[in-house]
C-alpha cells in the first residue's frame, strides 16, 4: 500500500519566495497532521484537519504560513514570503481519526527546505 | 496538561548489549502510548503501540516496551543491540477522543561496535 506522499522532496529557494509543500495523505484516512521539525525545537505541530476540516491551528508560527486542504486525498502548506528561519524538515501525516483514539500516525518523508 | 518526558537526547550502546530507553507521561485519564523511529532522511515509523489490553506490547525490529500504570511509564526495550538500530527515538501519547500525538524530545541512540 502507497504510504503518505510528499513532495517536493527536497527545496532550496531564496528568501522572500512563495514555497508551497504538497502532501498525499493514505487513501481512507481522514486526519490529517503538519508537522516541523528541526534541531533546536524538535517535532512541532503546526496545523491538523480532520475530515478537510482545520482543526487546531495554533502551532502555525506566522501569517506567513497557511495550509488547505481541498480534498481528502491532498493538501498544501504554503509559506509566503519564506524567511531563512523556516529551514526546517517539515513532515506531513495521517491517520484514521473516527475511532476514538488510539490510531497511529503515518508519517511521510519529508520535505527538507532551505531558505538562502 | 498532557506530556511525555524522554530523558537523554543521546544514548550510547554497545553492540549485543540491552537497549533501555524510558518514557514517561503525565496525564489524568487513560493514554494511548507509541513509540516510533527515525532512520536518517527518513519520516517516522511506528514501532509499537498500546491501546487496550495486555500490557506488554511488542513490536516491529525485536523491540518491546511495558506499559506500566502505577509508574506511569512505556519504557522501550531491546535485548541485544544491532548496529541498525541507531537511529532517533520518539515516545507519544494521545487520548481517547483526541487525534493529536504529544511526542517526547526524542532520543538519538548510537550503536557502538
Amino acid at each position: 500500500d502507497a504510504g503518505v506522499i510528499q513532495s517536493p522532496r527536497h527545496e532550496v529557494t531564496e528568501m522572500g519566495q512563495e514555497v508551497t509543500l504538497r502532501c498525499k495523505p493514505i487513501s481512507g484516512h481522514n486526519s490529517l497532521f503538519w508537522y516541523r521539525q528541526t534541531m533546536m525545537r524538535g517535532l512541532e505541530l503546526l496545523i491538523y484537519f480532520n475530515n478537510n476540516v482545520p482543526i487546531d491551528d495554533s502551532g502555525m508560527p506566522e501569517d506567513r504560513f497557511s495550509a488547505k486542504m481541498p480534498n481528502a486525498s491532498f493538501s498544501t502548506l504554503k509559506i509566503q514570503p519564506s524567511e531563512p528561519r523556516d529551514s526546517a524538515v517539515y513532515f506531513c501525516a495521517s491517520s484514521l481519526g473516527d475511532r476514538g483514539g488510539g490510531q497511529p500516525q503515518h508519517f511521510g518523508d519529508g520535505t527538507r527546505l532551505s531558505i538562502l | 496538561a498532557q506530556s511525555v518526558t524522554q530523558l537523554g537526547s543521546h544514548v550510547s550502546v554497545s553492540e549485543g548489549a540491552l537497549v533501555l530507553l524510558r518514557c514517561n507521561y503525565s496525564s489524568s485519564v487513560p493514554p494511548y502510548l507509541f513509540w516510533y523511529v527515525q532512520y536518517p532522511n527518513q519520516g517516522l515509523q511506528l514501532l509499537l503501540k498500546y491501546t487496550t489490553g495486555a500490557t506488554l506490547v511488542k513490536g516491529i525490529n525485536g523491540f518491546e516496551a511495558e506499559f506500566k500504570k502505577s509508574e506511569t511509564s512505556f519504557h522501550l526495550t531491546k535485548p541485544s543491540a544491532h548496529m541498525s538500530d541507531a537511529a532517533e527515538y520518539f515516545c507519544a501519547v494521545s487520548f481517547y477522543g483526541n487525534n493529536r500525538l504529544a511526542f517526547g524530545k526524542g532520543n538519538q541512540v548510537v550503536v557502538i561496535p
